[in-house]
């Protein structure tokens, strides 16, 4: 079964510094993975995915994701934090049969991010 | 603004009462997610509709009915329900066609309905 991990419950950084949120996974076939934050009181927003091709992967807000075969890795990186990045984020993968037409994921048990002033 | 909406916002029912979640979505997408989210935990996944055919239930009790009136719509009844099924729950769609790289676009969800069940 598809599975992914996050290690860390929580991440504290200073508004201006990098940030890297962890996430690993555990797949049978080729992974299908995906990034999504969650503002309070709100659904998940899609950051960005890694499908195929090139292992670094720029999606919205200006965070990136660089996906590692070896190391099964699909960390969440943004160069330069913003206070208002502040939320919590969840790393998933694909589940499932590709020819469904719908998506069926397995999220990771999410890691709140906080950035400080 | 997320472009799937859900009704109402919040809700508080009785262990007796009967009362439903809507979600409305006009992107065109052909399949509809409920999601149910604890506090600090991922969404779990309850059901799924595809071209408005119920695909997913995951083991779900029957006190909750999912409906899928049309391409649009999807709801969720709630019936006899207990203290533990309060949570959020999440409507989430994905357009749903033939094309490969349909198979993973990324979820668009609503807001939620912050339920509690007294």
């Amino acid at each position: 079964a598809q599975s992914v991990a996050q290690p860390e419950d929580q991440v504290n950084v200073a508004e201006g510094n990098p940030l890297t949120v962890k996430c690993t996974y555990s797949v049978s076939g080729n992974p299908y993975l995906f990034w999504y934050v969650q503002y309070p009181n709100r659904g998940l927003q899609f950051l960005l995915k890694y499908i195929t091709g090139d292992n670094l992967v720029k999606g919205s807000y200006g965070f990136e994701a660089e996906f590692n075969k070896s190391q099964t890795s699909f960390h969440l990186k943004k160069p330069s934090a913003l206070v208002s990045d502040s939320a919590l984020y969840f790393c998933a993968v694909r589940d499932g049969r590709l020819n469904t037409g719908f998506q069926k994921l397995v999220f990771g048990t999410g890691t709140r991010l906080l950035v400080s002033p | 603004d997320t472009e799937v909406t859900q009704t109402p916002k919040h809700l508080v029912m009785g262990m007796t009462n009967k009362k439903s979640l809507k979600c409305e979505q006009h992107m065109g997408h052909r399949a509809m997610y409920w999601y149910k989210q604890k506090a600090k935990k991922p969404p779990e996944l309850m059901f799924v509709y595809s071209y408005e055919k119920l695909s997913i239930n995951e083991s779900v009790p029957s006190r909750f009915s999912p409906e899928c009136p049309n391409s649009s719509l999807l709801n969720l009844h709630l019936h006899a329900l207990q203290p533990e099924d309060s949570a959020l729950y999440l409507c989430a769609s994905t357009p749903n066609d033939s094309a490969w790289g349909s198979y993973n676009s990324p979820l668009h969800f609503g807001n939620g309905t912050r339920l509690t069940v007294t």
